[in-house]
């Protein structure tokens, strides 16, 4: 596609459910990264693929957080037994290189209550 | 690890002035510094970015300053535009993995 799209846009979950969301990067970018962003504050890194292989995950904020990219193109990010501190703006870039210039996609939205 | 710090947190001008928002960094080895703009319910998008080899870089109405002796970068917008607001965010890259972003600029752009 022309750029990256996640899904879903918003996403409501009851504390303790489990999660899933999804990233569909530009075709052919081998970098793939997840951030977080809390209302009104920066992007935080969370953990990076390069193809199929999780080069880096220091920013995951629990083992709660798991992330995956079997195939080196599609990404999930997996958050379960959410909690309210989970909820923000969960956002994906890709790039072609290793890191410079990367696209981001719109987010999704989580919100526990 | 590498600190970023970005001022102001808000920034009000009138259309037509010149904005400039200013972030620093702690780590010395860094070496890529964008900049992204952030609308409302959107993903940031990179307007403009630098690498440590060059001073300055311009492109139209936007252009970033670097000195690395003092680590510190400028984003200067002229002939500010009410389209120009949305939020600004500085980042800066250690050797090519992650970035890590200011607390960002709330512009806004008055007609």
């Amino acid at each position: 596609g022309a750029g990256v799209s996640q899904s879903p846009r918003y996403k409501v979950a009851k504390r303790g459910q489990d999660v899933a969301l999804r990233c569909d990067p530009i075709s052919g970018h081998v970098s793939l990264f997840w951030y977080q962003q809390a209302l009104g504050q920066g992007p935080e890194f969370l953990t990076y693929f390069q193809n199929e292989a999780q080069l880096d995950k220091s920013g995951l904020p629990s083992d709660r957080f798991f992330a995956e990219r079997p195939e080196g193109s599609v990404s999930t990010l997996k958050i379960q037994r959410t909690q309210q501190e989970d909820s923000a703006v969960y956002l994906c870039a890709s790039s072609s290189g290793t890191g410079y210039g990367y696209t981001f996609g719109s987010g999704t939205r989580l919100t526990v209550v | 690890g590498e600190n970023v710090e970005q001022h102001p947190s808000t920034l009000s001008v009138q259309e037509g002035d010149s904005a400039v928002i200013k972030c620093t960094y702690s780590d010395s080895a860094s070496n890529y510094f964008p900049w992204y703009k952030q609308e409302l319910g959107k993903g940031p998008q990179l307007i403009i970015d630098i690498r440590s080899n060059v001073g300055e870089k311009k492109d139209q109405r936007i252009a970033v300053t670097l000195n690395k002796t003092a680590k510190h970068f400028s984003l200067h917008i002229t002939e500010t535009q009410p389209e120009d607001s949305a939020v600004y965010f500085c980042a800066v890259g250690p050797s090519g993995t992650a970035l890590i972003f200011g607390k960002g600029t709330t512009l806004s752009v008055s007609s």
